[in-house]
């Protein structure tokens, strides 16, 4: 019944150790986010796929990278993880990219670097 | 960039009690939405606004868009413990291609 599914929902990674995370689709959606959100925080847009087009925001972090593989799935790869990057990592779909089409919010992983 | 603040950032109730936050911004969005986001969990869409000076209800939560579609309200009747929750709010730009612009939210406690 799920639609958006992260994986792992809570990771712990040491500094500087390279981490991916996983996110996949039922709902066979165009389009493909990455947020941040750290606690109090709004999230925060990193990039999104529209299909294979990969569009990567202005400030995101040369450190965060990501691949789409195939429709379903989306990973996200921190290169190396530094304390600053500890926060929720929320992957989300949407049909198209029209300013009013909803977005799909998986539960997020929770990634804490030691 | 356009900005959405939120206000107030943290509201502690009481069950039964009514309550508005609020979202507003010195720009015009196209469309606004609004999410509620539960602990450890990724935000769900409550709504959808797109005209100006539009209300739509969904059971006791009533949400209005501003007539210049600069601002957007969330009222909510006679909360619930069930209500909890961090809402966000989140705009576009345009009607076209264009990626949401989310607010800090609003951290709402209904107590029992």
């Amino acid at each position: 019944d799920a639609m958006v599914i992260q994986n792992p929902r809570y990771q712990v990674t040491q500094f500087g150790k390279p981490v991916t995370l996983s996110c996949s689709q039922t709902l066979n959606h165009n389009v493909m986010y990455w947020y941040q959100q750290k606690s109090s925080q709004a999230p925060k847009l990193l990039f999104h796929y529209y299909d294979k087009d990969f569009n990567n925001e202005a400030d995101t972090p040369d450190n965060f990278q990501s691949r789409r593989p195939n429709t379903s799935f989306c990973f996200l790869d921190i290169r190396s993880p530094g304390l600053g990057d500890a926060a929720m990592y929320l992957c989300a779909t949407s049909r198209d990219i029209k300013g009013s089409d909803t977005q799909y919010f998986g539960p997020g992983t929770r990634l804490t670097v030691l | 960039t356009q900005l959405l603040e939120q206000s107030p950032q943290f509201l502690s109730i009481q069950e039964g009690e009514n309550l508005t936050v609020y979202c507003n911004s010195s720009s015009v969005f196209s469309s606004l939405q609004w999410y509620r986001q539960e602990p450890g969990e990724g935000p769900v869409l409550l709504v959808t606004v797109v005209t100006g000076g539009e209300v739509k209800k969904l059971k006791r939560l009533t949400f209005q868009f501003g007539d210049a579609r600069k601002d957007s309200s969330l009222h909510i009747t006679a909360a619930q413990p069930g209500d909890t929750g961090l809402y966000l709010c989140a705009g576009a730009p345009n009607s076209g291609y264009s990626t949401l612009t989310f607010g800090k939210g609003t951290m709402l406690l209904v107590s029992p």
